[in-house]
């Protein structure tokens, strides 16, 4: 199994549409967890911490299911400009390795 | 403000030649990485520093060497490089090594 695995799109979305991001983790003692949204040729950006009491930061919201090992990402009333590859980001073992591990992305289009 | 920023912004270098990455933050963080990403792949670790001493090393070959002058300063000096080492080089840096990561913008390298 993947150490963290994620729909592998490409997600085509028309503007105002709301979209979802899944991605599973296989190390429960994983610590922390992100998305990163990452544009072409750019670098990754930061775009929310995850929780498991969830979080949400405009029309964007996050989930976190501890118990599945799932994190989720939603995306409500889609721009153009949230057009992009979603990296789910996994963080530490439960021991003394905070090394961050990336699922492999997934692209999104937003289309006019 | 969350800044990394990183010099130059491409390169070019043939094989023999002797060059470094720079990267700089400000925000007073103690962990800072260096990441190697070709195209369409998720970044992967290559080094971390912590409070100014190499803590990870992903078994990355001695033709790159990192350095950590002071808790601002990242460096990476590149010799003898392949052409498969051609990719974005991504520096990124965090309060504490289990917090999140802010990443600079990249150095594009190709080694001719």
């Amino acid at each position: 199994r993947k150490e963290v695995e994620q729909d592998p799109g490409p997600f085509n979305v028309p503007e105002g549409a709301t979209v979802a991001f899944n991605c599973t983790y296989s190390n429960s003692a994983s610590q922390s967890f992100f998305w990163y949204r990452q544009d072409c040729r750019k670098e990754p950006k930061l775009l929310m911490s995850v929780y498991s009491s969830g979080n949400e930061d405009g029309r964007f919201t996050a989930q976190l299911n501890r118990a599945s090992q799932y994190i989720s990402l939603l995306i409500r009333d889609s721009k153009l400009s949230d057009s992009a590859t979603y990296l789910c980001v996994v963080l530490g073992d439960g021991g003394s390795n905070y090394k961050l591990t990336f699922g492999k992305g997934t692209l999104l289009t937003v289309n006019p | 403000d969350t800044e990394v920023t990183q010099t130059p912004k491409h390169l070019v270098m043939g094989m023999t030649n002797k060059k470094s990455l720079k990267c700089e933050q400000h925000m007073g963080h103690r962990a800072m990485y260096w990441y190697k990403q070709k195209a369409k792949k998720p970044p992967e670790l290559m080094f971390v520093y912590s409070y100014e001493k190499l803590s990870i090393n992903e078994s990355v070959p001695s033709r790159f060497s990192p350095e950590c002058p002071n808790s601002s300063l990242l460096n990476l000096h590149l010799h003898a490089l392949q052409p498969e080492d051609s990719a974005l080089y991504l520096c990124a840096s965090s309060q504490e090594m289990w917090d999140e990561q802010y990443f600079g913008p990249g150095t594009r390298l190709t080694v001719t």
